[in-house]
């Protein structure tokens, strides 16, 4: 299976200020289509996951823009360019590129406010 | 409103079997690939088993092969996960996802004796 590696794992962050989390895979995430099926997911405290980000760069609708992801082959970000208080909770990446034998997830990040 | 909603968890004994169900709403079902994913206490996300949108394919992690069965039916809108011979590892919050960008509130299972 394809190992996804992040980090930092703790992330305290001053209100304002930029944040940046990395995401290495074990192997390429390019498939064979020429895209890249790396997805960046946020869990807020007692909440879902929510996907910010799909094919490493896309957001989703309704996530601010100050969201935005990056990254190429094996090696990926996530930045938030001003932290703000509802940005607190768990950070996820996600390949989907070797679905078979399994997706896999990275650890999670854990963003705070210091 | 999109959304999915999982029911059918709780307290079984290891050995035992739970049948999940989710609910969906505002979106045609039948067009979309669709996955469980949990979530063990204090602990992050693992994908569990996805299906197509025919029901034609089924995938699953290792840990899970041969015991869970994922299934859907599309006339009802909903899509089911069938454990068996559950251990106390599968203890976690279940989620099923509409292709990772919805997902439901989750479900708990605890399996404990």
């Amino acid at each position: 299976d394809v190992v996804m590696t992040q980090s930092p794992l703790s992330l305290p962050v001053t209100l304002g200020q930029p944040a940046s989390i990395s995401c290495r895979s074990s192997q390429s995430l390019v498939y064979s289509d020429g895209n890249t099926y790396l997805n960046w997911f946020q869990q807020r405290p007692g909440q879902s996951p929510r996907r910010l980000i799909y094919k490493v760069s896309n957001r989703d609708s309704g996530v601010p823009d100050r969201f935005s992801g990056s990254g190429s082959g094996t090696d990926f970000t996530l930045k938030i360019s001003r932290v703000e208080a509802e940005d607190v909770g768990v950070y996820y990446c996600m390949q989907g590129t070797h679905w078979l034998p399994a997706i896999t997830f990275g650890q999670g990040t854990r963003l705070e406010i210091k | 409103e999109v959304q999915l909603v999982e029911s059918g968890g709780g307290l079984v004994q290891p050995g035992g079997s739970l049948r999940l169900s989710c609910a969906a709403s505002g979106f045609t079902l039948s067009t979309y690939w669709m996955t469980w994913v949990r979530q063990a206490p204090g602990k992050g996300l693992e994908w569990v088993a996805n299906i197509k949108q025919d029901g034609s394919e089924r995938y699953y992690v290792d840990s899970v092969k041969g015991r869970f069965t994922i299934s859907r039916d599309n006339a009802k809108n909903s899509l089911y996960l069938q454990m068996n011979s559950l251990r106390d590892e599968d203890t976690a919050v279940y989620y099923c996802a509409r292709r990772f960008d919805i997902w439901g509130q989750g479900t708990m299972v605890t399996v404990s004796s």
